[in-house]
């Protein structure tokens, strides 16, 4: 069976400091992923997605940036991280052919 | 562009009430749509889904139906819990693109 695994679960990091959060799918090959923030509140907002391996879409302009090194592994990146950084990431996984989409268990990201 | 619009919460019901959450959507192609769940401090969990048009889509007591001649798909439950209060999102994968686009999510509330 398929499986989504993100970490870390909760993190606190300084303003100015990188950050890397990790996304990898297992029992699936060539996966469309996706990364998502909710900020105080409830909206989902798409950052980025991909649909194969160095195919990154950026839904808006901002501090991140995503990679997808590997066809399953999928990055959400800063280099110095800002208060409004702050909030719940979610990666998120769908089948080709769109008949289902996983979500990971998210990351709960302070910037202080 | 695709978008889902759902309507606006918070919804508040007693026990053992009827509920309905009103989801339409935009999409070019033949989208696959989804009901996801998130409960207080939780990731989103696929409540159900449905890839076709006529399609039913069930889970937990929850219902919803694509109907693509008025481009709907609505959440029902005949009885709604205590447990049952969380944050429920309608969400399409277009048939065009393989974005995942999610409403802003409707906060159901029952009271005992």
């Amino acid at each position: 069976s398929q499986t989504i695994h993100q970490w870390p679960a909760t993190l606190v990091q300084p303003v100015g400091s990188p950050l890397s959060l990790e996304c990898t799918v297992e029992g699936t090959s060539n996966p469309n992923l996706y990364w998502y923030r909710q900020a105080a509140g409830r909206g989902l907002q798409l950052l980025f997605y991909s649909v194969g391996i160095g195919q990154i879409s950026s839904e808006v302009p901002q501090n991140l940036s995503a990679s997808r090194p590997q066809d399953r592994q999928f990055i959400l990146s800063s280099k110095k991280l800002l208060l409004s950084d702050s909030g719940f990431y979610l990666c998120a996984w769908s089948a080709e052919g769109a008949r289902a989409a996983f979500f990971g268990q998210g990351t709960r990201l302070t910037v202080v | 562009g695709d978008s889902v619009t759902q309507m606006e919460g918070p919804v508040t019901l007693s026990e053992e009430a009827f509920l309905t959450i009103n989801c339409t959507y935009t999409a070019t192609g033949y989208p696959s749509l989804f009901w996801y769940v998130q409960y207080p401090g939780e990731g989103l969990q696929l409540l159900l889904k449905a890839t076709k048009a006529d399609d039913k889509g069930s889970n937990k007591g929850f219902e919803a139906t694509y109907r693509k001649e008025t481009t709907s798909f609505h959440l029902e439950k005949g009885s709604v819990q205590v447990s049952d209060s969380a944050v429920y999102f309608c969400a399409l994968i277009g048939g065009a693109t393989n974005k995942l686009i999610f409403g802003t999510g409707t906060l159901l509330a029952v009271q005992p």
